[in-house]
């Protein structure tokens, strides 16, 4: 089984919808991060957390929103999708200072 | 902040060959350099790394090299396979945490049997 897992793997939505993506980690790892990977721009990193009570906003926040339900979920939430939010999403985890993200399969997001 | 560039952005090589893969970063505090490498269908999975008091570093084909003067770095994997064919990302980071990473744009890599 895979040490960060995240669901749906691909999702094709509406643009004004609410949809949530998920990420749940077996790693026991504090530290969590949502990044979106759009051709010819790399990874950016939309939000972190480095611990249940910690929510703290990345490069390109706009528009998005999360979670930390427990120390091994973190959700990502686009309250009113926009097409321009269609790209792929990663969920990735930290352990402590180390610098190494460790990241999960990846959610394809479709806003039409 | 921190602006990393990569170069090129994609790149066939013969099985065999060797592949270069270069990076640029602005930020002269920098001081931690991975590379990344992610598979069709997978997350990014980091292959190796490179810390600012090393000129060099290698595992088996693959080897990094960084220029502090000139603020680049590189990757080269000798000896190409089919299974190296994927996306290669350089980051840098001054301050530890992932959440400090900056990342390039991505290389994909074409290995030809």
């Amino acid at each position: 089984d895979a040490d960060v897992t995240q669901t749906p793997r691909n999702r094709i939505t509406k643009t004004g919808k609410r949809i949530m993506l998920e990420c749940s980690q077996t790693k026991g790892h504090d530290r969590m991060y949502w990044y979106r990977q759009d051709p010819g721009l790399g990874l950016r990193l939309i939000y972190y957390s480095f611990d249940v009570k910690d929510i703290n906003k990345g490069e390109i926040s706009d528009g998005y929103s999360v979670s930390r339900q427990a120390q091994a979920k973190f959700s990502l939430a686009l309250e009113s999708a926009i097409p321009n939010q269609t790209a792929l999403y990663f969920c990735a985890t930290g352990g402590g200072s180390n610098t190494e993200a460790f990241f999960g399969q990846g959610t394809r997001l479709t806003v039409v | 902040g921190e602006n990393v560039e990569q170069h090129p952005s994609t790149l066939s090589v013969q099985e065999g060959d060797s592949a270069v893969i270069k990076c640029t970063y602005s930020d002269s505090a920098s001081n931690y350099f991975p590379w990344y490498k992610q598979e069709l269908g997978k997350g990014p999975q980091l292959i190796i790394d490179i810390r600012s008091n090393v000129g060099e570093k290698k595992d088996q084909r693959i080897a990094v090299t960084l220029n502090k003067t000139a603020k680049h770095f590189s990757l080269h994997i000798t000896e190409t396979q089919p299974e190296d064919s994927a996306v290669y990302f350089c980051a840098a980071s001054k301050r530890a945490g992932a959440n400090n990473l900056f990342f390039g744009t991505g290389t994909r890599l074409t290995v030809i049997p």
